[in-house]
């Protein structure tokens, strides 16, 4: 079944510093969705890429879909304590399941 | 207004039992999931439920019964518990059709099994 790997699954930053994840998918995307789980949230939707190449910004974040449609990435320029959480992909390539990646915890020292 | 709730917030219980986690949105969506998130944050999709089509992720115990008495109720049953299924879970629910739209999660539910 499709498998979606994400990177790194810690990263501590000093506040400031920027972070990126990155999402791998063993299958052809048709799209991917990114969210973000704060401590004892759940997830909330932050954006959803369809295009090959896509780049889309919001602030600080920018998300990118890669050429092939089998990976992406979420950067954040000069994180901040309130950017502390799980930010994940989901890859989606039929009907309306998404498969989650495993996250990447992203803790931010003041 | 709570868009998608979930009840119990907690739910302790014992090996064997059995139980139920409630789920509603009030978002108008045709499509809804039930989500297990395990201690080390995986995200796994269990159930997808879409007027009437029930769409199982195949590795779900069959002891994982949802049950959906409208478009806006999906709740999740659970029999014979057993420590493993101890998680949080998530619901969810989104517009139907494609492109898959984004999807709005409850707050979940933290289930303990001793």
């Amino acid at each position: 079944g499709q498998q979606v790997m994400q990177i790194p699954q810690y990263q501590h930053v000093q506040e400031g510093e920027d972070f990126t994840t990155y999402c791998n998918s063993s299958t052809t995307l048709s799209n991917i969705q990114w969210y973000k789980q704060r401590p004892g949230g759940h997830p909330v939707f932050l954006i959803q890429l369809v295009k090959s190449g896509e780049v889309k910004k919001q602030k600080r974040l920018t998300f990118q879909f890669g050429e092939a449609k089998k990976n992406s990435s979420l950067h954040i320029t000069a994180t901040q304590t309130t950017d502390v959480g799980t930010d994940f992909c989901a890859g989606n390539n039929a009907g309306n399941m998404l498969t989650f990646g495993g996250g990447t915890r992203l803790m931010v020292k003041p | 207004d709570t868009a998608v709730s979930q009840t119990p917030k907690y739910l302790v219980t014992q090996m064997g039992n059995d139980k139920s986690i409630k789920c509603e949105q009030n978002l108008g969506h045709d499509t809804m999931y039930w989500y297990k998130q395990d201690s080390k944050k995986f995200l796994k999709i269990m159930f997808s439920y879409n007027n009437k089509e029930l769409i199982i992720n195949e590795t779900v115990p069959n002891r994982f019964s949802p049950k959906s008495p409208d478009k806006a109720h999906l709740n999740l049953h659970i029999n014979s518990l057993e420590l493993g299924d101890s998680a949080v879970y998530f619901c969810a629910s989104s517009q139907g059709g494609t492109p898959p739209y984004e999807q709005y999660f409850g707050p979940g539910t933290r289930l303990t099994v001793t």
